[in-house]
């Protein structure tokens, strides 16, 4: 069975750090492209970032370029998501989502739970 | 940056009828980056359609996708109380990669 398990969320402090980690199992992680999707409480999606599946393209939403970085480790079958400088506007439940390759990576087809982060002080 | 707007805000409608959903861009884009999603409260989204019109893996053939340019559709045809979600829209582009509409919340009377 194909499963997406985030880890790491929690409360920090603004302008602190954390690092998220997705656990991927029952596909072949290292064929494809993966995401990372957060939805602030009670607001719509947003997307965050992308890495290939080869990791020689990434890509960053503008709120989170220079402050977020996206990575992946193969051989583990995990994708991160390191934050730093955190704000208050940050606070969301972060989603980690699979590139759905049958397109492209141009959607995605599989989401993990999420896991909530808080920074507040 | 492509703006997606989604109408209406809420639809509150009857078990067994038509739901029509709306996304509207404000460029004109391929179908080929139009996608929707389904989040029940709680839950993950889950990819409905893809490339306008193409149902995601497991998706029963009462949902279908439409439109072009910059109007797109998505009809839920004889609504289950299941279908009580908000749904969202989404474009795959360049700068951002990918953008959402603000959502569709439907309500199953």
């Amino acid at each position: 069975e194909l499963q997406l398990v985030e880890s790491g969320g929690g409360l920090v402090q603004p302008g602190g750090s954390l690092r998220l980690s997705c656990a991927a199992s029952g596909f072949i992680f290292s064929n494809y492209g993966m995401n990372w999707v957060r939805q602030a409480p009670e607001k719509g999606l947003e997307w965050v970032s992308y890495i290939s599946d080869s990791s020689s393209t990434i890509y960053y939403a503008d709120s989170v370029k220079g402050r977020f970085t996206i990575s992946r480790d193969d051989a583990r079958n995990s994708l991160y998501l390191q934050m730093a400088s955190l704000r208050d506007e940050d606070t969301a439940v972060y989603y980690c989502a699979r590139g759905h390759a049958y397109n492209y990576d141009r959607d995605f087809d599989y989401w993990g739970q999420g896991t909530l982060v808080t920074v507040s002080s | 940056e492509i703006v997606l707007t989604q109408s209406p805000g809420t639809l509150s409608l009857s078990p067994g009828e038509r739901a029509t959903l709306s996304c509207r861009a404000s460029q004109s884009f391929s179908s080929s980056f139009l996608a929707w999603y389904q989040q029940k409260p709680g839950q993950a989204p889950r990819l409905l359609i893809y490339g306008a019109s193409s149902r995601a893996t497991g998706i029963p053939d009462r949902f279908s996708g439409s439109g072009s340019g910059t109007d797109f559709t998505l009809t839920i045809s004889r609504l289950e109380p299941e279908d009580c979600a908000v749904y969202y829209c989404q474009h795959y582009g360049s700068s951002p990669m990918f953008t959402f509409g603000q959502g569709t919340k439907l309500e199953i009377k």
